[in-house]
């Protein structure tokens, strides 16, 4: 059974950083795209980032472009997000999904991020 | 960039009705299109990908069809753990933006 599990969350200060984690289990990480989501309280969903099979290739909205990078071990099964100059307009549940270059296949619960004075 | 719209916002319907959901791309995106569904508190659930193939798992009672800019997703007969926000995703190219869902709730 695919399982994804993120972690990392918290409450940060605008302009701080955080940086977020995801284990996977259950099926052949090092194969699969994988690539965060996040969701606002109460809205819709966003694509955050992706990064292909073998981490030389990522990509990333234009919102978080320059700010956020995301990295995997395939040597650990984990994914990470380094979230830096966070903004208010960050706060949400981020969820790490696998999968091919441009589908969600599996997600994560997700971690929640709160981004305030 | 493209984008998608999703109609109706909220659908009222009893188990056994079917449901049709309608999502729109600014500009053509071929075939390039999921739909998810997603529970209260829970994690998005893929349902569709490529417009129309069915996800391993998801019951038949799930379809998909469409191409350029107009989709369908279509529950053929409500269930009661069907009940949930429904939302498609443009896979084309970047950004992979989301419709802003619609809510099917009980009558």
């Amino acid at each position: 059974e695919v399982q994804l599990v993120e972690s990392g969350g918290g409450l940060v200060q605008p302009g701080g950083s955080l940086r977020l984690s995801c284990a996977a289990s259950g099926f052949t990480f090092s194969s699969y795209w994988m690539h965060w989501v996040r969701q606002a309280p109460g809205k819709g969903l966003v694509w955050v980032s992706r990064i292909n099979s073998d981490g030389t290739s990522t990509n990333y909205a234009d919102s978080v472009k320059g700010r956020f990078t995301i990295s995997r071990d395939n040597a650990k099964n984990t994914l990470n997000l380094q979230m830096n100059s966070l903004r208010a307009e960050d706060t949400a549940v981020y969820h790490c999904t696998c999968g091919s270059r441009e589908y969600f296949h599996h997600w994560g619960q997700g971690t929640l991020v709160t981004v305030s004075s | 960039d493209i984008q998608m719209t999703q109609s109706p916002s909220s659908v009222s319907a009893s188990v056994g009705d079917r449901v049709t959901i309608t999502c729109r791309a600014s500009q053509g995106i071929s075939s390039w299109l999921a739909w998810y569904q997603q529970k209260p508190g829970k994690a998005p659930k893929l349902l569709i990908y490529a417009a129309s193939s069915l996800q391993s798992g998801v019951p038949s009672r799930f379809s998909g069809s469409g191409s350029g800019t107009d989709f369908t997703l279509t529950i053929s007969s409500l269930q009661p753990e069907d009940f949930a926000t429904y939302y498609c995703q443009k896979a084309n190219t970047f950004p992979f933006t989301f419709g802003p869902g619609t809510k099917v709730d009980i009558k």
